[in-house]
């Protein structure tokens, strides 16, 4: 049973477009989320994350949107560069974000051609 | 600052084999956590570790466990290794059981 879903396995954009990465959950307990960019050969990278209390967060050219009433999440990447190519993984916690594990999506691949 | 450190970069294993991974947290950070990313299958947790204890544990055999030390850094074991326990293994860790987790690059475990 996936409990977060990336459904989109691949996107590409233009350079300086906006990149939009979408993720679902189903189990309500989620109340952390977070998103990571992982090149090959490296381990995730954190970029953003949101509580469950806020529906927006926003860090620089990065924005994470929450909609909890649809278990839906997205990150927003405006502008995109090419240096933003990578595998973007939705990541949820239990437990107002003090909990411990981790359930990943299965990524997204972004490529931004320039 | 250092990140999280893990060794080795790559393993070779045979069948029935046992195989040892280590993690160094960043400096300050007390928990340490353990993943695997099978081919297909995303990042899937495994263990959990802080102040020297097992905090929560992923649904994996028995035969996958792991240690944390005094300086907190981690030792994952697995044992009577099997084919599909090749996988990329990420150590990740944090503050006490807090978010972020900061991620290692990772050990390829290949299973032979």
């Amino acid at each position: 049973d996936q409990q977060v879903k990336q459904n989109s396995p691949s996107l590409s954009v233009q350079e300086g477009r906006i990149s939009i990465l979408n993720c679902d959950y189903t189990n309500s307990m989620f109340d952390y989320f977070l998103w990571y960019k992982k090149y090959p050969a490296e381990g995730p990278t954190f970029l953003i994350s949101i509580s469950s209390i806020k529906d927006k967060n926003e860090d620089g050219r990065f924005t994470v949107f929450l909609n909890k009433s649809a278990k839906h999440l997205s990150l927003h990447i405006v502008p995109s560069q090419p240096g933003d190519s990578a595998v973007y993984f939705c990541a949820a916690s239990e437990g107002g974000g003090s909990n411990y594990k981790l359930t990943f999506g299965k990524g997204t691949l972004l490529t931004v051609n320039p | 600052e250092a990140g999280v450190t893990q060794s080795p970069t790559h393993l070779i294993k045979t069948r029935g084999q046992q195989a040892t991974l280590r993690c160094s947290p960043i400096s300050g950070h007390t928990s340490v956590y353990w993943y695997q990313q099978a081919l297909g299958l995303g990042l899937q947790f495994l263990l959990w570790y802080d102040e020297g204890e097992e905090r929560n544990r992923g649904n994996f055999p028995p035969r996958f466990s792991g240690r944390q030390f005094p300086n907190y850094s981690s030792e994952l074991n697995v044992n009577a290794l099997e084919l599909e326990d090749s996988a990329l293994y990420l150590c990740a860790s944090s503050p006490r059981g807090g978010q972020p987790q900061h991620f290692g690059d990772g050990t390829r475990l290949s299973i032979l």
